[in-house]
């Protein structure tokens, strides 16, 4: 099944935007991208997702690249309760793989 | 928001013994997944389920897993015999139809002993 690739880690100040990317080089016509994020000891939360154009919702933004491979999430102001860790998988037919995610640590 | 509910939040089983980890997802979606997460690991898809059959299932879900939709409102995964190392927290969640958004529940922590 297709996978993500993330950075490991990544480091914020507060108030900063933040740019999570993700790779997903074999991803299908039919996949959705989504992005969850897992804050300590709770479980995985919804953060935004998209099919092949630009979104945004009240958390975030979601830049997707033209030919899909690749997208990137996007904080615009970065604060403490946002360090998690965040997870781009690809949806679709049942099966939904979690990557490594990328550990976000925001700085004050 | 409506929210998926797993019961209990935390089990303690002896190995060899066997568990059930309920979950009652939101009540008009159709897919339901369970996943695991080991102490200090990335979150494992177990299995998914839709129209009361499995419809992917990972290495992880062997003969000794089980799931279950007994009652239309209720989602049961099922461990026959358990082992040390199925002490993990799993998540159930369930989605809608289209962009399959997950809801996820607050997880069971599972210790077995």
């Amino acid at each position: 099944d297709a996978k993500t690739t993330q950075p490991n880690s990544m480091e914020s100040n507060e108030e900063e935007p933040v740019h999570l990317p993700c790779n997903h080089s074999t991803i299908s016509g039919t996949d959705y991208i989504h992005w969850y994020r897992q804050l300590p000891s709770q479980g995985p939360e919804y953060v935004i997702h998209g099919l092949t154009s630009n979104v945004n919702n009240r958390m975030a933004s979601l830049a997707i690249a033209e030919d899909r491979k690749s997208s990137t999430l996007i904080l615009h102001r970065a604060t403490l309760r946002d360090a998690a860790v965040y997870y781009c998988i690809l949806l679709n037919a049942g099966k939904s793989t979690f990557g490594d995610g990328t550990t976000l640590t925001v700085k004050p | 928001e409506p929210e998926v509910t797993q019961t209990p939040s935390h089990q303690v089983t002896q190995m060899g013994q066997e568990v059930i980890l309920r979950c009652v997802p939101i009540s008009n979606h159709l897919y339901f997944y369970w996943y695991r997460q080991i102490l200090g690991q990335k979150v494992e898809f177990l299995v998914s389920f839709y129209n009361n059959e499995i419809s992917e299932k990972s290495e992880i879900f062997d003969d000794q897993f089980s799931v279950e939709r007994p009652d239309g409102s209720n989602f049961t995964l099922k461990i026959r015999s358990t082992k040390l190392e199925d002490s993990a927290m799993y998540f159930c969640a369930s989605s809608g139809a289209g962009s399959r958004k997950l809801f996820f529940g607050s997880g069971t922590q599972l210790s077995v002993l």
